[in-house]
C-alpha cells in the first residue's frame, strides 16, 4: 500500500478567498498524479492528470502544480465560490502498477457565502 | 455521451443474501475499476480490469467477493454471502488506455445496505 497524504483534512473559507491544499506522495517510480473533485452525493470528477515534473495545469479558477522530485502537488483555487465546496482528492500512480491509482483521503473544502 | 452506468443505485438486502452490482463502462474505454467508499478507509480499489482481464485484485476483501468482466461493455461485482460490514457505496470507473495518464470516469455509485 502506498501512502498518499493530503492536507489539511478540512478547510473553511469565505467566498472570495483564495486557498490551496497539498498532496504528498512517494517520489520514487512516479508515473502520474491525478486530482479529482467530489461533491457530496455525487461521484468523483477528474480535474487534472499530471505526469511531468514542473507541470502546471489550469481549469478556470483552479490550478495545480507538480514536483515529482520531492513528491508533492499543490491545488490552488482563486477567489473561492460556494459552488467550489467539495472534497478534493489526489491519486498517485507508479508505472509498474499500470492503471492502478492510490487515493488520498481528500481535503474537504467549505466555502461560506 | 453516456457516462459510466451503474445499477442498481440503491440496494437494501438482508445478511446472507447474494448481491450483484453492475457496471457499463464508457464505450471505447479499456480499463475498468471497482472501488468501495467507507468512512473508515475512504476510497479503496477492489479490483481493476484491463481489456477484460483482471490485473490487480489485491483489494478484494475475501472470497465472498468476486468480479467478472465477460466483455468490454459489462462488469459485475458479486458478494455472496453478504454481511453488514459490506455496507458501503460501490463505485465503478473506466478510463481510456492501459496506463494512468488518462483520467478515470466514475459512475454514480451503488449505495449498498446489508441489514
Amino acid at each position: 500500500i502506498l501512502n498518499v497524504e493530503q492536507s489539511p483534512q478540512s478547510l473553511h473559507v469565505q467566498e472570495g478567498d483564495s486557498t490551496n491544499f497539498t498532496c504528498s506522495f512517494p517520489s520514487s517510480n512516479f508515473y502520474a498524479l491525478h486530482w479529482y473533485r467530489w461533491e457530496t452525493a455525487k461521484s468523483p470528477e477528474a480535474l487534472f492528470v499530471m505526469t511531468l515534473n514542473g507541470d502546471e495545469k489550469k481549469k478556470g479558477r483552479i490550478s495545480a502544480t507538480l514536483n515529482t522530485k520531492e513528491g508533492y502537488s499543490y491545488l490552488y483555487i482563486k477567489g473561492s465560490q460556494p459552488e467550489d465546496s467539495a472534497t478534493y482528492l489526489c491519486a498517485f500512480n507508479r508505472g509498474s502498477t499500470l492503471g492502478r491509482l492510490y487515493f488520498g483521503r481528500g481535503t474537504q473544502l467549505t466555502v461560506w457565502p | 455521451d453516456a457516462g459510466v452506468i451503474q445499477s442498481p443505485r440503491h440496494e437494501v438486502t438482508e445478511m446472507g443474501q447474494e448481491v450483484t452490482l453492475r457496471c457499463k463502462p464508457i464505450s471505447g474505454h479499456n480499463s475498468l475499476f471497482w472501488y468501495r467508499q467507507t468512512m473508515m478507509r475512504g476510497l479503496e480499489l477492489l479490483i481493476y480490469f484491463n481489456n477484460n482481464v483482471p490485473i490487480d485484485d489485491s483489494g478484494m476483501p475475501e472470497d465472498r467477493f468476486s468480479a467478472k468482466m465477460p466483455n468490454a461493455s459489462f462488469s459485475t461485482l458479486k458478494i455472496q454471502p453478504s454481511e453488514p460490514r459490506d455496507s458501503a457505496v460501490y463505485f465503478c470507473a473506466s478510463s481510456l488506455g492501459d496506463t494512468s495518464n488518462q483520467p478515470q470516469h466514475f459512475g454514480d455509485g451503488t449505495r449498498l445496505s446489508i441489514l
